[in-house]
């Protein structure tokens, strides 16, 4: 399964809304779908899974929705933190494909 | 708490070997399918592989680049997670990274593997 993010980079300020789009090649069984945001230096942080569900200790303004081969994450007002790139991942299929990334960066 | 901890990492020459493991704590190891990623320089995030749990077959699953080099291994009974790598190339220098969706899902802090000669 390919996964197809967009935009390459979102340029925002903070306390903006963020949207972000990935879309598959074929549909992600189970919605076994995940976002990821990755800065330098830290571990992989998992945000959603489950295509909607928040992981563990994740800010509400975080949220994830989509079902399908469309998939959509969310971040409501923008935090200084927040500026990072975002990876989806569906976890369902061997091989367990990431999407080539979003970077959100600050305007 | 959830935690896992990865460790191995370290500088190799190119076909040389290597065995990362990922001590896990916090969450029912047994149940859970566990997964190594990657990261190189300047790239995106790499899928690995993984190995599925022992009462789903304790079946291992690998990226095409890896299959063949690489193995998957876990030990219920120390909750730990393995990743042995053989004939490694300069392409395979990355951060390593383990993880599970289980639960809630949790991933390590990541070990640098590099490979040059």
């Amino acid at each position: 399964i390919v996964l197809t993010q967009s935009p390459g980079t979102l340029s925002l300020s903070p306390g903006e809304r963020a949207t972000l789009s990935c879309k598959a090649s074929q549909s992600v069984p189970n919605n076994h779908l995940a976002w990821f945001q990755r800065m330098p230096g830290q571990a992989p942080r998992l945000l959603i899974y489950g295509a909607s569900n928040r992981a563990t200790g994740i800010p509400d303004r975080f949220s994830g929705s989509g079902s399908g081969t469309d998939f959509t994450l969310t971040i409501s007002r923008l935090e200084p933190e927040d500026f990072a790139v975002y990876y989806c991942q569906q976890y369902h299929v061997s091989p367990c494909t990431f999407g080539q990334g979003t970077k959100v960066e600050i305007k | 708490e959830v935690r896992l901890v990865e460790s191995g990492g370290g500088f190799v020459k190119p076909g040389g070997s290597l065995r990362l493991s990922c001590a896990a704590s916090g969450f029912t190891f047994t149940n859970a399918w566990m997964t190594w990623v990657r990261q190189a320089p300047g790239k995106g995030l790499e899928w690995v592989g993984r190995i599925k749990s022992k009462t789903a077959g304790e079946t291992t699953e690998y990226a095409a680049p890896v299959t063949g080099r690489f193995t998957i291994s876990r030990d219920d009974s120390t909750n730990t997670l393995y990743l042995q790598m053989n004939s490694l190339k300069t392409e395979d220098t990355a951060f390593y990274f383990c993880g599970t969706f289980y639960g809630s899902g949790a991933w390590g802090q990541g070990t640098l593997v590099t490979v040059s000669s």
